[in-house]
């Protein structure tokens, strides 16, 4: 079993719609990412959450630690926005590295 | 621009070949990771680095070597190459353990 499961793997969504992406880990963690990538492109990250809730523009990302469960919302959808969306958990006790969800691959449509 | 710039963008090599792929930070990060990104999977660690002059194997590091001699560069080898190694890679870097991560814009690589 994944340690970092997303869902869903893909998405299909008309602008304005409201989305929301989950991910759910099975290891204790110091901190959740949320990342973007686009089609043949880089890695930008988004979001790094310890608990509670962080708003940027039209993104908003959720955290319950003792769930073990994060979301990734986007209001008023945009078909700029159609990328793959990556969770990342950093485990206690590691060197600062990731262990990544598959992602989630989101399309929306004008 | 301050960033994690990864040269080269885009290499075609033969089985048997050696290549080194080059991941620079001008931001004095301390750690810095090597990640292969494979479709229907998620990105797997190959090497990390925790300061200048050290290295550690992540997840999977069969067939690769790195080497971290200055702070800001950080090598990832190929000595052999096999078709397995045909991939997207990725370098990030990060100040500490409970920071954000920088990445490159990657890597893609086609072993024939």
């Amino acid at each position: 079993k994944n340690e970092v499961e997303q869902s869903p793997q893909n998405l299909t969504a008309q602008e304005g719609e409201f989305i929301t992406i989950n991910c759910s880990y099975s290891v204790g963690i110091s901190a959740l990412h949320w990342l973007q990538q686009h089609p043949g492109g880089g890695i930008v990250s988004l979001f790094m959450l310890s608990s509670g809730k962080k708003k940027h523009g039209r993104l908003i990302a959720t955290i319950n630690i003792q769930e073990k469960h994060s979301s990734l919302h986007i209001t008023a959808s945009h078909p700029r926005d159609s990328a793959v969306y990556i969770c990342a958990v950093r485990s206690w006790g590691s060197q600062g590295n990731l262990i990544f969800g598959k992602g989630t691959k989101l399309s929306v449509k004008p | 621009n301050a960033g994690v710039t990864q040269t080269p963008k885009f290499r075609v090599l033969k089985t048997g070949q050696s290549m080194t792929l080059l991941c620079a930070q001008d931001m004095n990060h301390e750690y810095m990771y090597w990640y292969r990104q494979d479709p229907g999977m998620g990105l797997r660690l190959i090497h990390y680095s925790v300061g200048e002059g050290t290295t550690a194997k992540g997840e999977v590091p069969d067939g690769y070597n790195v080497s971290r001699l200055k702070k800001q560069n950080f090598l990832l080898g190929l000595e052999s190459a096999a078709p397995s190694q045909t991939s997207v890679y990725f370098c990030a870097s990060s100040p500490g353990t409970v920071d954000g991560y920088t990445f490159g814009s990657g890597t893609r690589l086609t072993v024939v």
